[in-house]
């Protein structure tokens, strides 16, 4: 079965700064996808970058920005020029590309931003 | 475009109590799924719907839980009977065509239950 360890629960960082949040999977698979979501506290969950597999180059939409390392199963974060809108929960989220369309999250790691 | 609906936002029960949750998905997305939240933990799919038909629903409870979507638009879940474990936010999410790995789901506000 598919795992997704997020190690840090919480992360803080001053605003315009950056930060990378965590994430660590576990798959026998070798084509899958991978994606981060954002849930503020309205708990609506936000997509806000996916990687695929197969692709060597990482994903970037404006500041955000992932380090896909496949052989590590490592899929981090960054967050550049940190804004207040910015605080939330983050959740890693990973999904075969096969079968159904499940979604195998991780605990997720909330984020502060400050002023 | 109007997003994915859910009702009520909140809601308190008793334990043992029933309780039926509405999603009404993004029109024209054939994929619906049921994903439960326990405080601390990352979403967990209960069950998914292609239609109106059932495509997953192996960690649906089916002892308490059931889910129904009738004429593939909108649905619904309920708990029948409430036990404490069961408090979470449940979230509806909804995906255009399902089986694509680009097909992005799209989540709606989610209801938090309370069972007391």
């Amino acid at each position: 079965a598919q795992t997704v360890t997020q190690s840090q629960p919480e992360m803080s960082v001053q605003e315009a700064e950056t930060v990378t949040l965590s994430c660590t999977y576990d798959t026998s698979e070798s084509d899958y996808y991978l994606f981060w979501y954002k849930q503020p506290p309205s708990r609506q969950m936000i997509l806000v970058i996916r990687q695929e597999a197969y692709k060597q180059q990482n994903a970037t939409e404006n500041r955000f920005s992932v380090n896909f390392q496949k052989a590590a199963k490592s899929f981090s974060l960054k967050i550049s020029d940190s804004q207040l809108g910015d605080a939330a929960m983050y959740f890693c989220a990973y999904r075969a590309n096969f079968g159904n369309e499940k979604l195998t999250f991780g605990t997720g790691t909330r984020l502060t931003i400050i002023p | 475009e109007a997003g994915v609906a859910q009702s009520p936002r909140y809601k308190i029960i008793e334990k043992r109590q029933s309780v039926a949750f509405w999603c009404n998905p993004i029109s024209g997305h054939a994929t619906l799924y049921w994903y439960q939240q326990i405080l601390g933990q990352g979403p967990k799919l209960l069950i998914q719907f292609q239609n109106n038909g059932v495509v997953d629903d192996s960690q649906l409870p089916k002892d308490r839980f059931s889910a129904e979507r009738l004429k593939g638009v909108d649905s619904t879940l309920k708990i029948q009977p409430a036990k404490l474990e069961d408090s979470a936010v449940y979230l509806c999410a909804s995906s255009l065509v399902g089986g694509l790995i680009t097909d992005t789901q799209y989540f709606g506000p989610g209801t938090r239950l309370t069972v007391l």
